[in-house]
């Protein structure tokens, strides 16, 4: 199994342009999460999903769409990048109970907004 | 707010050393902590999970304890190996909410 893979592992964004940031995991969890990481800090929540066709905003949705048609794939949208959503993109899944169950992540999107 | 910190955010130690990294939280009321495993450029991996009802879980050289009435976990690493040398993340799920909630890191260096 690949894991949770994320592509592209990086990217620079001029202000105003827009990109998706791909997720997949080939798992077969039904969640699945995308956090972002600033420097020096921890995790933060933007979205999720409990499953195809299911999703919910987390701690900072703002100026970011996702969607999950399938099982295996959770895009990450961009709409009119701004300096502030230079960050490290972390996708992840899990199997089963709504987060209480171990976290996979893939290995990160670093993407900066110039 | 439920909020959860790792102090000190850098350690430096010797090859060898047992260590304490620290892990507080602001509601005992939670479903699970888990503590992450950093290396520079990648992502996370999960090194040990703690359900609300128990104390510790150990996996190796690790032991994570849960004292939710004080909101302190620990990682305990025995006979520390410069491998060890990454980012610790320590994160909680509280019951209301459900989302994993992460501290902001203790960056070990474990010196040969």
């Amino acid at each position: 199994n690949a894991g949770v893979t994320q592509t592209p592992k990086f990217r620079i964004l001029k202000i105003g342009q827009s990109m998706t940031l791909q997720c997949a995991q080939d798992m077969n969890h039904n969640y699945m999460y995308w956090y972002r990481q600033d420097p020096g800090m921890g995790l933060k929540l933007i979205y999720y999903s409990v499953g195809a066709g299911i999703t919910d905003k987390g701690e900072v949705p703002n100026g970011y769409n996702v969607s999950r048609s399938t099982t295996e794939d959770f895009p990450l949208r961009l709409e009119l990048a701004a300096p502030s959503q230079t960050s490290v993109y972390f996708c992840a899944s899990s199997y089963s109970v709504q987060f209480t169950d171990t976290q996979y992540f893939g290995p990160g999107t670093r993407l900066t907004v110039l | 707010k439920q909020e959860v910190t790792q102090i000190p955010a850098a350690l430096s130690v010797p090859e060898g050393e047992n260590l304490v990294l620290n892990c507080s939280f602001t509601d005992s009321a939670i479903y699970n902590l888990q503590w992450f495993r950093q290396d520079p450029g990648k992502g996370l991996t999960s090194l040990l999970l703690i359900q609300s009802s128990q104390r510790e879980q150990t996996s190796g050289r690790l032991n994570a304890s849960l004292d939710k009435s004080s909101g302190r976990s620990t990682l305990y690493i025995a006979a520390s190996q410069p491998g060890d040398s990454a980012t610790y993340l320590c994160a909680v799920i509280y019951n209301q909410g459900g989302k994993l909630i992460f501290g902001q890191g203790t960056e070990l260096s474990v010196k040969p």
